[in-house]
């Protein structure tokens, strides 16, 4: 079974670029969801998709846009990079409907915006 | 919205027990959630409770009371290696059912 993956693992920009990270989901999974973790914090919601459409999504703004593809991978956008998007970048996957629903975790695109 | 609060850091010592605690504020309650996160590593599911009580998985217990708003996790024996970060998250079924994380109490055991 293969867990989540996510690339790049690391990654340098400059302020007003954009970025696009990848994630491919657990074997099985339906449902992927991104969160940011900026150093010392816990992870915040982005948005999560299910049947590649956006179903919920947490307070950030218009610039983070995310897709997901027919086989549940998942990418995440981010325009307009600010310093403050400077963060680990987490993607998580699991199966909707199923078992108690917990998230499993890729380890992460580290982000560095200068 | 959401308000999850626990404590920033705590320290341990070597075989003891220790109690991390996790107050939640959720308009939809759909089950707590607990995970472990070793520096620079992705985070690992501990444990879940959606009903009252205690659930216990070897070392690692977790207890929730939904009426207080509040769960705690209860590590036993500690090992060196039981420090990381533990974070606790509450699932809104307002939404998606998407899970919302608390900032994480970063353990430190010591010999």
């Amino acid at each position: 079974e293969t867990g989540v993956t996510q690339s790049p693992t690391h990654l340098i920009k400059t302020r007003g670029q954009q970025v696009t990270l990848r994630c491919s989901s657990q074997s099985g999974h339906n449902t992927v969801s991104w969160y940011q973790q900026a150093l010392g914090q816990g992870p915040q919601f982005i948005f999560q998709y299910y049947r590649e459409e956006e179903n919920g999504r947490g307070n950030f703004p218009p610039r983070f846009s995310g897709l997901q593809f027919p086989n549940y991978s998942s990418e995440l956008n981010v325009n307009a990079l600010e310093l403050d998007d400077s963060a680990l970048y987490l993607c998580a996957s699991r199966a909707w409907g199923f078992g108690t629903g917990e998230l499993f975790f890729g380890e992460g695109s580290r982000l560095t915006v200068l | 919205g959401q308000n999850i609060d626990q404590p920033t850091e705590m320290t341990a010592t070597e075989g003891a027990i220790v109690q991390i605690n996790c107050t939640y504020q959720t308009s939809g309650f759909n089950g707590l959630f607990w995970y472990q996160q070793h520096a620079g590593e992705a985070p690992t599911f501990l444990s879940y409770n959606v009903l009252d009580g205690l659930e216990e998985k070897g070392r690692f217990s977790s207890f929730l009371s939904r009426s207080k708003g509040y769960s705690y996790l209860l590590l036993k024996e500690l090992q060196m290696k039981d420090s990381a970060s533990y974070l606790c998250a509450v699932r809104d079924q307002n939404g998606a059912n998407n899970l919302f994380f608390g900032t994480g109490t970063r353990l430190t055991v010591i010999p």
